[in-house]
């Protein structure tokens, strides 16, 4: 596509529910981020894929919080018994797959999926 | 640990002026930064990098800095305008691909 796509926009849940987010990178981008913003604060680190697998998971808050990519594209991020601290802003980015601008690792967002907790 | 800072929280400017964010960082030696524009409910959009061994770096009217012994970076905006009131975020890059952000400056520049 021609940028990082996430559905749902905004999702409302109640607290105990379980939701999932996904993000659909930018084709041929082999890199994919997940990020965290609550209001007014900057990008908390969650989880990087690279192809389907995740060198680095150490940003995950809690064992609620999982995450899945497959065929080397499309992400889900999973939030089991959600609690009303998972409010926030979950971003998606992904990277291009060339290593010399991977190096750089120049990010591209999504607009986000709003999740509230309440 | 390492530490990004980005010393204002928000900063107004009038028109014109040129608007001087800031970024500071500590227990890193980054091979590179990065800043990022964010505008509300959007995600954050790649403006700038600029390599360790780059004293400056521009692009139209965005000038970015970047000091290895201060440990800091600055990000001008010359002859602001109102469509470049945003969000102002700082990254580096960390290890395993992984980048820190900074918690960003909210920028507004006043007609």
């Amino acid at each position: 596509g021609a940028g990082v796509s996430q559905s749902p926009s905004n999702k409302v849940t109640e607290k105990g529910k379980d939701v999932e987010l996904r993000c659909d990178p930018i084709s041929g981008h082999t890199a994919l981020y997940w990020y965290r913003q609550s209001l007014g604060q900057g990008l908390e680190f969650l989880i990087y894929f690279q192809g389907n697998s995740a060198p680095d998971k150490s940003g995950l808050p809690s064992d609620r919080f999982s995450a899945e990519r497959t065929g080397g594209s499309v992400s889900t991020l999973t939030i089991q018994r959600t609690q009303q601290e998972d409010s926030a802003v979950y971003l998606c980015a992904s990277s291009h797959r060339d290593s010399a601008i991977l190096a750089k690792n120049i990010q591209y967002f999504g607009a986000g999926t709003r999740l509230s907790v309440l | 640990s390492q530490k990004i800072e980005q010393n204002s929280e928000a900063l107004n400017i009038q028109e014109g002026k040129t608007a001087t964010l800031t970024c500071n960082y500590t227990n890193y030696s980054p091979a590179y930064l990065q800043w990022y524009r964010q505008d509300p409910g959007r995600g954050p959009v790649f403006l700038l990098l600029i390599r360790e061994n780059e004293k400056e770096k521009r692009k139209e009217r965005l000038k970015v800095t970047f000091d290895t012994t201060l440990k800091q970076s600055l990000f001008h905006i010359t002859a602001s305008q109102p469509a470049d009131s945003a969000t102002y975020l700082c990254a580096l890059y960390s290890s395993a691909s992984k980048i820190i952000f900074g918690s960003g400056t909210r920028l507004s520049i006043r007609p």
